[in-house]
Parts: structure tokens; sequence; C-alpha cells
């Protein structure tokens, strides 16, 4: 089955820092979101990205959906404390399957 | 809106006692989801469905049950609770239209089960 793998599993960075963690999938995708869930919360979309090398911009915030939809990426500018948590990427394979499938996500954490 | 309302929050069960964890959404959506997040790990489909009278195993069915009688409900049965149902409870919403139609799931704020 579609299998929707995130890397790193962990993040520790400096305040301020910059870093980018990566999405991939086993198969192609229709579409990519995003989802912070802040410690002891529940999923909050993000963004959602559609068409193949797209790239969206929240804030500090800059997601990428890769040419060949397989793959997205996740980029945050001078890291804040606020940015703590975990962010999961999910994903529909081609041909809209109703499931929604989550990798397993990338717990950030921040050093002030 | 009250958006997705999950409860109960909290809940302490024996092992091999039955409970069922309530789920409402008043966006008139027409999907919904079961999702159960372990410890320091990611989300696991449980059930979903994609209205009204219809429900579908998600990767993690055993041990649960569905039901979506109407637009705004969708329970999740525990029958025979065992510690390895240890686990917080999403439930999710959203509203789809056609198959390739976006899908942005709004959360419960959970409900944390504990079997011993």
């Amino acid at each position: 089955g579609q299998q929707v793998m995130q890397i790193p599993q962990y993040q520790h960075v400096q305040e301020g820092e910059d870093f980018t963690t990566y999405c991939n999938s086993s198969t192609t995708l229709s579409n990519i979101q995003w989802y912070k869930q802040r410690p002891g919360g529940h999923p909050v979309f993000l963004i959602q990205l559609v068409k193949s090398g797209e790239v969206k911009k929240q804030k500090r915030l800059t997601f990428q959906f890769g040419e060949a939809k397989k793959n997205s990426s996740l980029h945050i500018t001078a890291t804040q404390t606020t940015d703590v948590g975990t962010y999961f990427c999910a994903g529909h394979t081609q041909g809209g399957s109703e499931k929604l499938v989550f990798g397993k996500g990338m717990k950030l954490t921040v050093n002030p | 809106n009250a958006g997705v309302t999950q409860t109960p929050k909290f809940r302490i069960l024996k092992i091999g006692q039955s409970m069922t964890l309530q789920c409402t959404q008043d966006m008139n959506h027409n999907y919904m989801y079961w999702y159960r997040q372990d410890p320091g790990m990611g989300l696991k489909l449980i059930y979903y469905s994609v209205g009204a009278g219809i429900t579908d195993k998600g990767e993690v069915p055993n041990g649960y049950n569905v039901s979506r009688s109407t637009t705004e409900d969708f329970p999740l049965r525990l029958e025979l609770a065992a510690p390895s149902q240890t686990s917080v409870y999403f439930c999710a919403s959203s509203l789809r239209q056609g198959r390739s139609g976006a899908n942005v799931l709004t959360f419960g704020a959970g409900s944390r089960l504990t079997v011993l």
C-alpha cells in the first residue's frame, strides 16, 4: 500500500536557525498536505499543494511539491520557539483515493 | 460553529470493558475519519466514512467498530478493550467534492484512552 515517509523524524535546532524537512511517497500523489500538531494538541491544517513543482509560502515557512509529485519539503527560516511541534505531511494517491495517508511526523524542538 | 467535538476527553477502561467514543461535527462535512496516535508516533487510520450509511476500514480496524447513521455523527466503538488500545484517538472530518476534490481535514481535540 501507499507509504509516506518523513525525514528526519526528529529535529532539534537553535532558535534563529534555518532547516528543511522532507516527505517522500512510494507512489505518485494527487496532492500533498501539511499539518502541525503542538505538544498536547491536535493536528491543524497548514497548507495543500496540488501542482507539480508548486511552491507556497506562509511567513517563514516555505512548502514545495516535487516535480514528479512524489515528494515535498518544508523549509523554516529563522526558527522560533513558537514553531515547536510535530509536522505531518499527508497525501492522496493519484486517482483520488478516499484515504489520506499520513507520514509519521517530524518532531521539532527549539533551543532558545 | 463548534467544528469537530469529541467526548470524552479522557477515559480509563479495564481490560475487557467496552465503550464508545463520540464524534460530532457541525460543518456539514461528508467525510469523517477516526485516527489513533500512539505516544511519539504518527496517525494511523482506523475507519473512515464518505457519507451517511457508508463506512470502510483503514489501516488498523481490528478491535473497533463504527457506524454513520447521520452526517453529523461518527461514533467509534471499542469492544473488549485491550492494553494495546491505549492511545489518543482523533476524529476528523472534511468536505470533499468529487474524488479529485480537496480534502482538508479538521480534527477534534482528541480522546485519551488508557486500558489497564
